[in-house]
């Protein structure tokens, strides 16, 4: 099947403004996280979601990163009032699903990212 | 928490020469490791993992790396590489019990020159 796919694949946009990522996981899987691959800060874990839930938003930088997930499928990250250091390739990835505290592993698969420019 | 350090940023290496990229990770409980690979203009693949038992482990296109837990150490090795494996790697841990996230260090350039 399909793989994870991601929207926009390049958003271009000015300080200030609000953005929005688009991921759709693969069909099925129930894990899904967010990334930001930047060039100051590498790869870091922003937020997971295990069906429409985020048990885990630890990574998200501040109150202006927000993310959604609906029908247990896609999901939204948004940004508000952009500043310039969000400039960033965002990477979803999907796994199958995920059952904190048990040791079961499920490969998580990326997508090909949004690459973010915040003039 | 984990934390992972690779040392190298960079790796220059001819074609056909030998390469050990290397990864080391802090963290209180057990833990699975990773090495992914991006290649230019593609988005990250697992290259290959360690969950339990063997602690030398390979992947299809002849990268193997082996844990160390007392030194706390995942290198990526490959004895021979080609100008088709120039692409950043990164090395991830996650926590078996935790919620599946990766924590990443900071990636490592290999570049393969002919």
């Amino acid at each position: 099947g399909a793989g994870v796919s991601q929207s926009p694949s390049n958003k271009v946009t000015e300080k200030g403004k609000d953005v929005e990522l688009r991921c759709d996981p693969i069909s099925g899987h129930t894990a899904l996280y967010w990334y930001r691959q930047s060039l100051g800060q590498g790869l870091e874990f922003l937020i997971y979601f295990q069906g429409n839930s985020a048990p885990d938003k630890s990574g998200l930088p501040s109150d202006r990163f927000s993310a959604e997930r609906t029908g247990g499928s896609v999901s939204t990250l948004t940004i508000q009032r952009t500043q310039q250091e969000d400039s960033a390739v965002y990477l979803c990835a999907s796994s199958a699903s995920r059952y904190p505290g048990t040791s079961l592993y499920n490969e998580q698969f990326f997508g090909p990212g949004t690459r973010l420019t915040v003039l | 928490a984990q934390s992972v350090t690779q040392l190298d940023s960079q790796v220059p290496v001819f074609e056909e020469a030998p390469v050990e990229l290397r990864c080391n990770y802090s963290s209180s409980v057990s833990v699975y490791l990773f090495w992914y690979v991006q290649y230019p203009n593609q988005g990250l693949q697992l290259l290959l993992k360690y969950l339990s038992g063997s602690t030398l482990v390979e992947s299809i296109n002849g990268f193997e790396a082996e844990f160390n837990k007392s030194q706390t150490s995942f290198h990526l090795r490959k004895p021979s590489v080609h100008i088709s494996d120039t692409a950043e790697y990164f090395c991830a841990v996650s926590a078996p019990s935790n919620t599946g996230k990766l924590i990443f260090g900071q990636g490592t350039t290999l570049q393969v020159k002919p």
